[in-house]
């Protein structure tokens, strides 16, 4: 079946530090790739989006990659800061036209970026 | 510039209630999308609607649950005689209608609470 698995449930790092985050996914093919950042008792926000036939994609402190033979997305945050702290959900939609739209979400990883 | 609008925030329904939970898109945006969080888990994707169409309903439960996007009005999801297991945070998403791989822009949900 399909699965989408994010690397641990909580990650800790120290403020400046670089945060990598794992976002695993098996049986899928996907089109391409989201990341979201959540806040408590909010909804989610869009941050990257990476298509299949890119390896990465930089947005000021942000990074992400894709790779499809791996099946996996990594994002790293550099210079992290205690504002980064949150929940990270990556995202995949099916390559069909009829799903597209429908994303799948993994189930997160809580942030914690210590001062 | 409103984004998308979620109400009520909170809603507490007592077992065999109605519930109805309402989301306005963000101006614009022809696209609703409508997701339930369970604690500790992912964003479950329930169904897709586009104005007076369901597009994809693929992840709503068979009964109880329903949701409409009138040509006039906000999109409704409306659960028939809630049961307990139906408490979770409800989040409706909306985008444009351009490409298949616009990011979703998330309301702050509605979180139902059934006694």
């Amino acid at each position: 079946s399909q699965k989408i698995e994010q690397n641990s449930e909580a990650l800790n790092i120290q403020e400046g530090k670089t945060a990598t985050l794992t976002c695993n996914y098996t049986n899928y093919s996907p089109a391409y790739l989201q990341w979201y950042r959540q806040d408590p008792g909010r909804g989610p926000v869009f941050l990257l989006l990476i298509r299949e036939n890119e390896k990465e994609k930089r947005k000021e402190r942000l990074k992400v990659t894709f790779d499809t033979t791996l099946k996996q997305s990594l994002f790293h945050i550099t210079a992290s800061q205690p504002a980064d702290s949150a929940t990270y959900l990556c995202a995949l939609a099916r390559a069909s036209s009829g799903s597209a739209r429908q994303l799948t979400f993994g189930s997160g990883t809580q942030l914690t970026v210590l001062p | 510039n409103a984004g998308v609008m979620q109400n009520p925030r909170h809603l507490v329904r007592r077992r065999g209630q109605e519930a109805r939970l309402r989301c306005s898109p963000m101006k614009g945006h022809s696209h609703v999308y409508w997701y339930r969080q369970l604690p500790e888990e992912g964003l479950k994707f329930m169904v897709y609607l586009q104005k007076e169409n369901i597009i994809d309903e693929s992840g709503m439960p068979k009964e109880r649950f329903s949701a409409e996007f009138p040509k006039e009005g906000p999109s409704i999801l409306r659960i028939q005689q809630v049961v307990r297991g139906d408490s979770a945070a409800y989040f409706c998403a909306s985008s444009p209608p351009a490409t298949s791989n616009s990011p979703l822009h998330f309301g702050n949900g509605t979180r139902l609470t059934v006694t």
